[in-house]
């Protein structure tokens, strides 16, 4: 059972911006860093965040990450049909001595 | 190219086990932990704990002890996940990942593997 609570979808239109949430506890978000990651279907995830708020390379900015308290944030802009997938959050959780994630989140472009 | 390429499905009687592999390719296995990931289909991620590539020292998380293990042969840059006497439960696909750095508070997975589909059914 997944730790990190994330809203089952988010869906706007092409152009536009989503939010993804990732709700966690002081254990995990509230003093660790988060990590996002896409997986597009029928493939594995793939880093887009880490540190909260970094971008690997070669991730587009249009991607962009923030925490506050114990809730973190994935924000996407301009939103593209290729952006159509599933969205996970991650962190480490010290009352649980283990890495944990959401439960994921289904973005589609209207 | 650096990648993490794992060995194909794998379809398996309740009971048995199997052996999954991940091969790393164009980087040094031993300079990374690297950990394993369940994604039973349709749903979300799960860590299984990880490998330090140096030492060949597994930590389990909870939940993957006993008939999980992990294991290396770093003369083949490979790692391997082993799961013993298979449920119908552990129909999965199972991913490795690597970790760039050991800061346990900064925990992320910067390069996946492409997954291994393991199905347990009579």
């Amino acid at each position: 059972q997944s730790v990190l609570t994330q809203p089952p979808s988010v869906s706007a239109a092409s152009g536009q911006k989503v939010t993804i949430s990732c709700s966690g506890s002081s254990s995990n978000i509230g003093n660790n860093y988060v990590s996002w990651y896409q997986q597009l279907p029928g493939t594995a995830p793939k880093l887009l965040i880490y540190d909260t708020d970094k971008r690997p390379s070669g991730i587009p900015d249009r991607f962009s990450g923030s925490k506050s308290g114990t809730s973190a944030t994935l924000g996407i802009t301009g939103l593209q049909t290729g952006d159509e997938a599933d969205y996970f959050c991650g962190a480490w959780d010290r009352s649980l001595g283990a890495g944990v994630f959401g439960t994921g989140t289904k973005v589609s472009v209207l | 190219q650096v990648q993490l390429v794992q060995s194909g499905s794998e379809l398996k009687k309740p009971g048995a086990s199997v052996k999954v592999s991940c091969k790393a390719s164009g980087y040094i296995l031993t300079s990374y932990v690297m950990s394993w990931v369940r994604q039973v289909p349709g749903q979300g991620l799960e860590w299984m704990g990880w490998i330090n590539t140096k030492t060949g020292n597994p930590t389990y998380a909870q939940g993957f002890t006993g008939r999980f293990v992990f294991s290396l042969d770093t003369s083949a840059s490979t790692a391997y996940l082993q799961i013993s006497s298979l449920k119908a439960e552990d129909t999965a696909v199972y991913y490795c990942a690597r970790l760039p750095n050991v800061v346990v508070t900064a925990l992320h997975f910067d390069l996946w593997g492409q997954g291994s589909l393991v199905t347990v059914s009579s």
